[in-house]
């Protein structure tokens, strides 16, 4: 059965380290992947989105990479800042324009 | 001037009562969707519209029926709610794109409580 997995726990670094989050996923050929930042009671907000014939992806601090190989994306971000604390979500795209999300990772920054 | 607009936040109401969740998006998208999220903040797609059209149906009770007024409208109904409904759901939109790829902006959620 298709399955997408993100770290389930949360990840914990420190301010002006560079937080790694990651995607794997099994039983899918996605056309794109996108991550998203959801704040505690709202609605998750768009990031990035990489296509699968691209490798890697930036945006300001943010950096993804997809590797259609090894089914995994990952997800940086640089120069954490406590204000980066939230959920991050990995959501894999097909077709109609069908976003399939992962559970999330909780990441907190820390001073 | 709120892209994906969704009322009410919270709701709250008994088993077996009929409830609706209003959802209206000013970005002029062809698409919009209803997404449920449960307590284990899982985030799950359930319809999707594209220009008033169903196009996804995510194996979803009957007791949820989708209306799609006009193609800046989607409302959720629930008929005959449980306990197993209660669940934050989200209303997004999205615009069609010439390689299918594009970015989903999603409403802020209602809580929906059964009690």
């Amino acid at each position: 059965s298709q399955k997408i997995e993100q770290n389930s726990e949360a990840l914990n670094i420190q301010e002006g380290k560079t937080a790694t989050l990651t995607c794997n996923y099994t039983n899918y050929s996605p056309a794109y992947l996108q991550w998203y930042r959801q704040d505690p009671g709202r609605g998750p907000v768009f990031l990035l989105l990489i296509r699968e014939n691209e490798k890697e992806k930036r945006k300001e601090r943010l950096k993804v990479t997809f590797d259609t190989t090894l089914k995994q994306s990952l997800f940086h971000i640089t120069a954490s800042q406590p204000a980066d604390s939230a959920t991050y979500l990995c959501a894999l795209g097909g077709t109609a324009s069908k976003l399939t999300f992962g559970t999330g990772t909780r990441l907190q920054v820390t001073l | 001037d709120t892209a994906v607009s969704q009322t009410p936040k919270y709701l709250v109401t008994q088993m077996g009562n009929d409830k609706s969740i209003k959802c209206e998006q000013n970005l002029g998208h062809d698409t919009m969707y209803w997404y449920k999220q449960d307590s284990k903040k899982f985030l799950k797609i359930m319809f999707s519209y594209n220009n008033k059209e169903l196009i996804i149906n995510e194996t979803v009770p009957n007791r949820f029926s989708p209306k799609s007024p006009d193609k800046a409208h989607l409302n959720l109904h629930i008929n005959s709610l449980e306990l197993g409904d209660s669940a934050v759901y989200f209303c997004a939109s999205s615009q069609d794109s010439s390689d299918g790829h594009t970015e989903a902006f999603f409403g802020q959620g209602t809580r929906l409580t059964v009690v």
